[in-house]
């Protein structure tokens, strides 16, 4: 199985502030990467997938790069409805893995 | 607009088997979709069960494979999980989710319509 990493696993930001997320897989993926948003008692929501492309709907603000094993989710001006948890997943091989999450929390 | 909505028992006995359906509007089963289920234990993170094509293709977690099976009723257009000798580690929500295949040949492949969940409970 491929194994996802996320840091961190928690972090606090102000209304304003650029936030990035890390997620490492433990293989080389490619661009094999998708990225999802859960608020509580949510199902999770599709942001970005393919490592950087940004699903119909989603604000600007939310970017992702990187390739092979290392990516990055970018929120480039957090808004008081970006307070959730944020969710990697390879879609390279199954078994389909996410990684433990990060939940950003409001300084 | 497609939608997914998962619908079984809430609780199941230790030993039992978990049995939930999701059933699927605005699209066909039939479709050139993945169809899976993710759970989520209470406080943790995702994870991913299996998923079926309309074809009766599977995948599985091999960490929950000798326990899974997933099935398709294409009259219906829906899907369904079952899962063998539950134990309190098998408490969880359950989602259900479409695979859309964005590229065909390549593995770009995402999650892009979910179900609600359900919270099925492992108690006596």
């Amino acid at each position: 199985d491929i194994q996802m990493t996320q840091s961190p696993s928690s972090l606090s930001a102000s209304v304003g502030d650029r936030v990035t997320i890390t997620c490492r897989a433990s293989q080389s993926i490619s661009s094999y990467l998708n990225w999802y948003q859960q608020k509580p008692g949510k199902a999770p929501k599709l942001l970005i997938y393919a490592a950087s492309s940004l699903q119909s709907g989603v604000p600007s603000r939310f970017s992702g790069s990187g390739s092979g094993t290392d990516f990055t989710l970018t929120i480039s001006s957090l808004q008081p409805e970006d307070f959730a948890t944020y969710y990697c997943q390879q879609s390279y091989s199954t078994p389909r893995t996410f990684g433990q999450g990060t939940r950003l929390e409001i300084k | 607009q497609v939608q997914l909505q998962e619908s079984g028992p809430g609780l199941v006995k230790p030993s039992g088997t978990l049995s939930l359906t999701c059933a699927v509007s605005g699209g066909s089963i039939s479709s050139s979709n993945w169809w899976s289920w993710v759970r989520q234990p209470p406080g943790k993170g995702l994870e991913w069960i299996g998923e079926i094509y309309h074809s009766g293709s599977t995948n599985y977690n091999p960490s929950l494979k000798s326990r899974v099976t997933i099935s398709v009723d294409k009259s219906k257009n829906q899907f369904s999980l079952k899962l063998s000798s539950v134990t309190a580690a098998d408490t969880a929500v359950y989602y259900c989710a479409r695979g859309e295949i964005a590229a065909a040949g390549t593995s770009t492949y995402y999650f892009d319509y979910w179900g609600q969940g359900t919270l099925v409970t492992v108690s006596s």
